[in-house]
């Protein structure tokens, strides 16, 4: 079973800090690496599809990197407010499959 | 309104008697998905389908069966549910054929207790 592993499993910071999170996924039969936001009590939301080596998405304050030669992404948070705390969770898809494989996820609390 | 509904909401239930929980999604979607999530575990995909008629396994099907006769509907059946199938369930679809390039959308949930 491919593993997918998210570090720190939680995190505290302060309102206005900045905080970035790993997702760390099998470096070989890469295709794609999803982020999702996920608040409590409600479904997990699409942020980023990344694809290509090298590929930066940005969305306001929040940017991830993707590096498919070593297998892993960094999702960035500049400035953090309350609202964005949450879990964060990144997917790995593989070629030759539609599956895809979940990290555990980050849990963000920001602190006003 | 574009979005995936599932049905019931909460269930709590007992061993051993059959259940199916519903998913429709009104996007035109090919691709579905069923996830279930424990704590400390994440996300884990139950069974997805590529489109009607084909389905296949994820890394958690034992337990469970679905089907695909029509593209907006997906069904997760359970058919003598145990106490370990306890969790909290999703059920997401996609445009294209596989995920891949594409974001999944995500049902509201399913909170599930077998007793």
């Amino acid at each position: 079973i491919l593993n997918v592993e998210q570090s720190p499993q939680s995190l505290h910071v302060q309102e206005g800090d900045s905080t970035n999170f790993t997702c760390s996924f099998p470096s070989s039969n890469f295709y794609a690496l999803h982020w999702y936001r996920w608040e409590t009590a409600k479904s997990p939301e699409a942020l980023f599809v990344m694809t290509l080596n090298g590929d930066e998405k940005k969305k306001g304050r929040i940017s991830a990197t993707l590096n498919t030669k070593e297998g892993y992404s960094y999702l960035y948070i500049k400035g953090s407010q309350p609202e964005d705390s949450a879990t964060y969770l990144c997917a790995f898809e593989g070629t030759g499959g539609f599956k895809t494989i979940f990290g555990a996820g980050t849990r963000l609390f920001v602190k006003a | 309104e574009a979005q995936v509904t599932q049905n019931p909401r909460y269930l709590i239930t007992v061993t051993g008697k059959k259940l199916t929980v519903t998913c429709s999604q009104n996007m035109n979607h090919e691709y579905m998905s069923w996830y279930r999530q424990d704590p400390g575990l994440g996300l884990r995909q139950i069974y997805y389908s590529m489109n009607v008629e084909v389905t296949d396994k994820g890394d958690v099907p034992e337990g469970y069966k679905v089907s695909r006769k029509e593209k907006r509907n997906f069904p997760l059946i359970l058919e003598s549910p145990s106490p370990n199938q306890t969790s909290l369930y999703f059920c997401a679809s996609s445009p294209g054929g596989g995920a891949g390039f594409n974001e999944q959308f995500f049902g509201p949930g399913t909170r599930l207790t077998v007793l």
